[in-house]
């Protein structure tokens, strides 16, 4: 049973729209919530996070939205670079701390220049 | 950020062989690794959690004795592969923690993983 989901493989983006990235989980207990962008045959690096205490954080053109509510987050990336082009997965963890990620299975994003 | 390399990056071996998969934090002390495992276009799965100094702590469904997890020293996390088979062909990634790096998710720093090939 898949905690976390990402129910979109793939998504194609012109240069310069906005590209939104969605994410729903099942797991009450999650508290903290990341994005991570990865290429292939590469580690996933950290994008931005979202605490449960928040329904925005935004840092530079990433903005990453968190309903509680309906369990869902979302990634927006405005505007869309050709560089952003990866697998972008989302991850939930109970807190913030060394405690284990599960993750989602990953979005393709293809920005078109 | 801060870096965590693995080693080997790929690697090819034969069925019933032995591998061994190493993660190491670079520049700062991990007291938590964590191993993953993603098949193609799944996502990254939990093997086990390993603190150093005690054994692993290995997700269910995740056999012990066939992943051997050894996290000897704050900057060193050994994974290795026993008796490997075609089905444990897969990306192994690391990630190490530290409350001296940061002590949040976001300084759970990943490795840039290992491709496994076995034949």
């Amino acid at each position: 049973d898949q905690q976390v989901k990402q129910n979109s493989p793939s998504l194609s983006v012109q240069e310069g729209r906005i590209s939104i990235l969605n994410c729903d989980y099942t797991n009450s207990m999650f508290d903290y919530f990341l994005w991570y962008k990865k290429y292939p045959a590469e580690g996933p690096t950290f994008l931005i996070s979202i605490s449960s205490i928040k329904d925005k954080n935004e840092d530079g053109r990433f903005t990453v939205f968190l309903n509680k509510s309906a369990k869902h987050l979302s990634l927006h990336i405005v505007p869309s670079q050709p560089g952003d082009s990866a697998v972008y997965f989302c991850a939930a963890s109970p807190n913030s701390g060394n405690t284990p990620l599960v993750f989602g299975k990953g979005t393709r994003l293809s920005v078109i220049a | 950020g801060a870096v965590v390399s693995q080693h080997p990056s790929w690697v090819i071996c034969k069925s019933g062989t032995s591998v061994k998969i190493e993660c190491r934090s670079l520049d700062f002390q991990a007291t938590t690794m964590f191993w993953y495992r993603q098949f193609p276009k799944q996502s990254l799965m939990l093997m086990a959690t390993s603190n150093e100094g005690s054994k692993a702590t290995y997700e269910q469904g995740v056999e012990k004795d066939k992943f051997l997890i050894n996290h000897a020293s704050l900057t060193l996390s050994t994974l290795t592969v026993t008796s490997a088979h075609p089905e444990d062909s897969s990306f192994y990634i690391c990630s190490a923690w530290s409350p001296l790096a940061g002590g949040t998710q976001e300084t759970q720093y990943f490795g840039p993983g290992t491709r496994l090939l076995v034949l």
